[in-house]
């Protein structure tokens, strides 16, 4: 069984300042990563993915994230937000099984004020 | 491509009933699965569908269910609805390779 941990429920920030929403998870297996956001009233978006390869994955609105499996840890980061930003982002992971089953952190809300 | 659909897009149900909704992938995909998010509990894994067979569930009561059909098209059913199934469901569907999943706009369902 997996968990993820997102360490911050709410994170205010400048327009044009960085950004950086923590994501820890942990899991017996390998996994995959992900970064979603969600808009209100809106369903899930995809940011960004990590399957294999480079541990720094570039995704969608000018994120980032980085894998780091000794800390299991796969932080999301921009270098500069916008207001549009504003949205609640959720971290989840998936196992290898093959199952598209994904657990969930519970959402790290990222308000950018200008 | 046309995104995930999922309809009605808002339901009022009163407690005891029952309620369908229904999700359809995004053309090509075969994979359907179905999550719940309230508040309280976040994001949490109901079932997924595969080829018209439950792949996966998550820990959910027996009042949960679900069927997929040949087209794909997916459906989730909860009976004996009680306050606390109040809640926005999404569906997500995936292809073969189950390595993502895109999600529908999702059914905001209101238990009374």
């Amino acid at each position: 069984a997996q968990s993820v941990t997102q360490l911050d429920s709410q994170v205010p920030v400048f327009e044009e300042a960085p950004v950086e929403l923590r994501c820890n998870y942990s899991s017996s297996v390998s996994v995959y990563l992900f970064w979603y956001v969600q808009y209100p009233n809106q369903g899930l978006q995809l940011l960004l993915k990590y399957l294999s390869g480079s541990t720094l994955v570039k995704g969608i609105n000018g994120f980032e994230a980085e894998f780091n499996k000794s800390q299991t840890s796969f932080h999301l980061r921009k270098p500069s937000v916008h207001i549009s930003d504003t949205a609640e982002y959720f971290c989840a992971v998936s196992d290898y099984s093959g199952y598209s089953t994904l657990t969930f952190g519970k959402g790290t809300m990222l308000l950018v004020s200008p | 491509k046309a995104g995930v659909t999922q309809t009605p897009r808002y339901l009022i149900k009163t407690r005891g009933q029952q309620v369908t909704l229904s999700c359809s992938p995004i053309s090509g995909h075969r994979s359907v699965s179905w999550y719940q998010q309230t508040p309280g509990q976040g994001l949490q894994f109901l079932f997924e569908y595969f080829s018209e067979t439950q792949r996966n569930k998550g820990n959910f009561p027996g009042r949960f269910s679900g069927r997929q059909f040949s087209n794909s098209r997916s459906e989730m059913n909860v009976s004996t609805l009680e306050l606390g199934d109040s809640a926005l469901y999404l569906c997500a569907s995936s292809d073969d390779r189950a390595y993502e999943q895109y999600f529908g706009p999702g059914t905001r369902l209101t238990v009374t």
